[in-house]
């Protein structure tokens, strides 16, 4: 089934820049992606960006583009998240998930079936 | 700002059905497939339908999927008091090349 792990809460200041971890587990890393998502309080969910655990390819969502940058690391069932440049806004949960993404004869599918924990991001 | 827009809330009495609007484009829902989240308080979401109206193992019947032109919809049936929670809809953006996610929905039960 899967299960994804992501590293503890951290408080940064604006300005500064954080990393958070994913850690992948019962599942072959290298099949499916994983995406981004957050959630600032008392709002619903943004996407931020997807990797392909296979290729390494990215896709960012066009406002965290300048800012964001999403890795994996194969050997480790691992993909970290880093975004820069801090902000208040930025003040959210952070999720992983497992996404299967692919095409259809030009239909793309595109969910994300297994989530992590959340990170909660403090920026103050 | 979401490109897929939800009903901010539903409501219904126990044992009653709800359903839950998605609109997008054609540039999202209409050419692309739909997957369906539920976010209970204070935990992550749960993947509930994907490719517009099938379900993970696990998930119950009482819980459908459908899909015409740009629009998607998420049926419940049977509505039980654990269904209350947020509601989020999803998809591919096939121009923004992005993921996309609806506004929400919170489902109360009466």
């Amino acid at each position: 089934q899967g299960q994804l792990v992501q590293s503890g809460a951290e408080v940064k200041k604006p300005g500064a820049s954080v990393k958070v971890s994913c850690k992948a587990s019962g599942y072959t890393f290298s099949s499916y992606g994983i995406t981004w998502v957050r959630q600032a309080p008392g709002q619903g969910l943004e996407w931020m960006g997807w990797i392909s655990s296979y290729k390494g390819t990215t896709n960012y969502a066009e406002k965290f583009q300048d800012r964001v940058t999403i890795t994996t690391d194969t050997s480790a069932n691992t993909s970290n998240m880093e975004l820069r440049s801090l902000r208040s806004d930025d003040t959210a949960v952070y999720y992983c998930a497992r996404a299967a993404m692919g095409a259809r004869i030009y239909h793309y599918y595109f969910h994300m079936g297994v989530w992590g924990q959340g990170t909660t991001i403090t920026v103050s | 700002q979401s490109v897929l827009t939800q009903p901010p809330s539903v409501s219904a009495a126990p044992g009653q059905r709800v359903t839950i609007s998605c609109s997008g484009s054609s540039s999202n829902i209409e050419n692309n497939y739909v997957s369906w989240y539920q976010q209970l308080p204070g935990t992550a979401p749960k993947l509930l339908i994907y490719d517009n109206n099938k379900r993970p193992s696990g998930i119950p019947d009482r819980f459908s999927g459908s899909k015409s032109g740009t629009s998607a919809t998420l049926g419940i049936t049977g509505l039980q008091t654990g269904d209350e929670a947020d509601y989020y809809c999803g998809t591919w953006d096939s121009s923004l090349s992005a993921g996309v996610f609806g506004t929400g929905t919170a489902v109360t039960v009466l």
